[in-house]
């Protein structure tokens, strides 16, 4: 089955300081991949995807097939990025699927 | 359109009993999504449909769970025979289809088995 690794359950940096969350995906195809966040007592909802190449709130993220990776980093945190972070993959298998990795917290300290 | 709207926000249950939870998805959006999260965890898909047509269902969903989307508009998932191990954020989202979809999410509803 494919799957989504985020190894991080928790990620603590300090204001200023460059954040890197880990996503790796097991997909033989041409993936589409997501970062979705969640801020504290708001919805889920989709920061970035890897087809669209853009920023968002200075969050960058690339596709890397080779290490079937799909980082999330951005050079200096601020504290409203503290968050839940999810990437996801949507691919074809039959029926289309969309699936998550378990998620990795980030705290921004001040 | 507020977006996708889940109700109740929040049921508590005894053990036993049957639940239904409804999601109102954004209105032109074909494809409605279910999603199971506990404390810890990302969202685990459930299942999903395409206008009215499910598509495709989990293995984490047991007979015990069912699934509708009359007409492609809401959407309604009902829990027969609860246990305490359904206790779970049950997550809508709706989606336009079409590549690289993104899913817009509802708030939630929070199921506790006592």
């Amino acid at each position: 089955a494919q799957r989504v690794t985020q190894p991080e359950k928790l990620l603590s940096v300090f204001k200023g300081a460059p954040v890197e969350l880990k996503c790796n995906y097991s997909y033989s195809g041409s993936p589409e991949l997501f970062w979705y966040v969640q801020y504290s007592r708001q919805r889920l909802q989709l920061l970035l995807r890897h087809i669209s190449r853009e920023s968002i709130k200075g969050f960058t993220a690339d596709l890397n097939k080779g290490e079937t990776s799909f980082h999330l980093k951005k050079p200096f945190a601020q504290e409203e990025d503290s968050a839940m972070y999810y990437c996801a993959l949507s691919y074809y298998s039959g029926t289309y699927k969309y699936i998550f990795g378990t998620g990795t917290r980030l705290k921004v300290l001040a | 359109d507020t977006g996708v709207s889940q109700d109740p926000r929040h049921k508590i249950t005894k053990r036993g009993q049957n639940v239904t939870f409804r999601c109102d998805p954004i209105s032109e959006h074909n494809r409605l999504y279910w999603y199971r999260q506990t404390l810890g965890q990302g969202p685990e898909f459930l299942t999903y449909f395409q206008n009215e047509a499910q598509l495709e269902k989990s293995r984490l969903l047991s007979d015990r769970f069912s699934a509708e989307r009359p007409k492609g508009s809401f959407s309604t998932l009902e829990i027969q025979r609860t246990e305490q191990g359904d206790s779970a954020m049950y997550l809508c989202a709706s989606s336009r289809q079409g590549a690289n979809e993104k899913l817009f999410f509802g708030s939630g509803t929070q199921l506790s088995v006592l």
